[in-house]
């Protein structure tokens, strides 16, 4: 199958600063790329939907200004989390989708953040 | 309010015996829905899916039922293996879009 990859795949932050999470699609090119958020034996849950040259949809109850996305290519999509706080410590995991097929839709390794 | 549901957190199987994860969905809207495995630490891997029109979809040792009057699908693993063992989610979508609604997941271990 396809390969997306994260990074980084673990990162650890004071409180206050940004960190930017990316996710690439390696050998496909991603029409629409997906970021979701999973809590402690929770699930998965989708934060935004991003689209190549255009801004991300959100879902509701996920602050835009606070998780910035940007899809700048087909193969690229960041998130930032901006002024990071504790309760933003989760493991993001993005999924990229080729756009064709019920099935092409692959999920990156995830990126553990820590927020002290 | 949880659209899709997987109410057994937990499911410890005998190696050799089936496993039977079970999950259900509340939005008619939902035409195709997948089942993924996730290893922790790493990002879910898909499994198997069945489209609404289906009623069962086998591949390998992976079978999947879809009920859909009862809104119900279920994964059948048999014969269970060691190397199963992982949380297993269901995943539904909707006709609109490539989104996927998951369900919480369901813990399988496969004791030898």
């Amino acid at each position: 199958g396809a390969v997306v990859s994260q990074h980084p795949s673990r990162v650890i932050c004071k409180s206050g600063t940004s960190v930017k999470i990316e996710c690439r699609s390696l050998d496909f090119q991603a029409t629409t790329m997906f970021w979701y958020r999973q809590f402690p034996k929770q699930s998965l849950m989708l934060m935004a939907t991003s689209n190549e040259g255009s801004k991300a949809t959100y879902e509701q109850g996920v602050e835009k200004d606070k998780f910035l996305i940007n899809h700048a290519s087909l193969t690229l999509s960041t998130l930032t989390v901006t002024s990071a706080h504790p309760e933003d410590s989760s493991f993001y995991i993005c999924s990229a989708w080729t756009g064709q097929g019920y099935n092409e839709q692959f999920f990156g390794p995830g990126t553990r953040l820590t927020v002290l | 309010d949880q659209q899709v549901k997987q109410n057994s957190p937990s499911l410890s199987v005998q190696e050799g015996r089936i496993s039977i994860l079970n999950c259900d969905y509340t939005n008619s809207m939902f035409d195709y829905f997948l089942w993924y495995k996730k290893y922790p630490a790493e990002g879910p891997t898909f499994l198997i899916s069945i489209s609404s029109i289906k009623d069962k979809n086998e591949d390998g040792r992976f079978t999947v039922f879809l009920n859909k009057s009862a809104k119900h699908l279920s994964l059948h693993i048999v014969p269970s293996q060691p190397g199963d063992s992982a949380v297993y989610f269901c995943a539904a979508r909707g006709n609109a879009g490539n989104m996927l609604t998951f369900g919480g997941g369901t813990r399988l271990m496969v004791k030898p």
